[in-house]
């Protein structure tokens, strides 16, 4: 079985400050690697995604996250975040063959101060 | 491509009572997939769809609990007598394949009073 643990429930940071969102992941096959975003009061959408090859993914606003096998990590990066970047980040694994069924961590709230 | 729609958004019933949520996927997705989101916590995992046949379903949903997706298009979920420990948020989430992620809808807010 695969398991995710987010290692802040909340990240404050300012404006323009560079931020990291952690997250560690558990499982004994191959995952898919995501991260999704909810911006208040809007659903879910996917930030970006790992699933194989180079090991850093970005996304088009300006995140990127490292997958680090032998740390099983998935860290999400951004060095400069905007006030537009408050949101919830949610971290996700899944394995590649077999069952499909997305496990989701518990969440980090970013919040963004001016 | 109009996304997921889920319906309806918010749904307020009596302890006993049943409820049922619709989720009309986009449609060239043939994986549908339910998850139970409360406050504080990331999606929880309830049952996943391929075309019409139920592939998953998770060991903590209870027999009050089931879904269907009958021609591979919509899907419903179906719980009998509601009890205040399913007061959550329900999403609907499809995919064309895994490695594409999901696209999610806005979810169903359930008040059990």
């Amino acid at each position: 079985a695969q398991s995710v643990t987010q290692l802040d429930s909340q990240v404050p940071v300012f404006e323009e400050a560079p931020v990291e969102l952690r997250c560690n992941y558990s499982s004994s096959v191959s995952v898919y690697l995501f991260w999704y975003v909810q911006y208040p009061n809007q659903g879910l959408q996917l930030l970006l995604k790992y699933l194989s090859g180079s090991t850093l993914v970005e996304s088009i606003n300006g995140f990127e996250a490292e997958f680090n096998k032998s740390q099983t990590s998935f860290h999400l990066r951004k060095p400069s975040v905007h006030i537009s970047d408050t949101a919830e980040y949610f971290c996700a694994v899944s394995r590649n063959t077999g069952g499909f069924k997305t496990i989701f961590g518990a969440g980090t709230r970013l919040f963004v101060k001016a | 491509d109009t996304g997921v729609s889920q319906n309806p958004r918010h749904k307020i019933t009596k302890r006993g009572q049943n409820v049922t949520f619709r989720c009309d996927p986009i449609s060239e997705h043939n994986r549908l997939y339910w998850y139970r989101q409360t406050l504080g916590q990331g999606p929880e995992f309830l049952t996943y769809f391929q075309n019409e046949a139920q592939l998953e379903k998770s060991r903590l949903l209870s027999d009050r609990f089931s879904a269907e997706r009958p021609k591979g298009s919509f899907s419903t979920l179906e719980i009998q007598r509601t009890e205040q420990g399913d007061s959550a948020m329900y999403l609907c989430a499809s995919s064309p394949e895994p490695s594409n992620g999901y696209t999610f809808g806005s979810g169903t807010r359930l008040t059990v009073v």
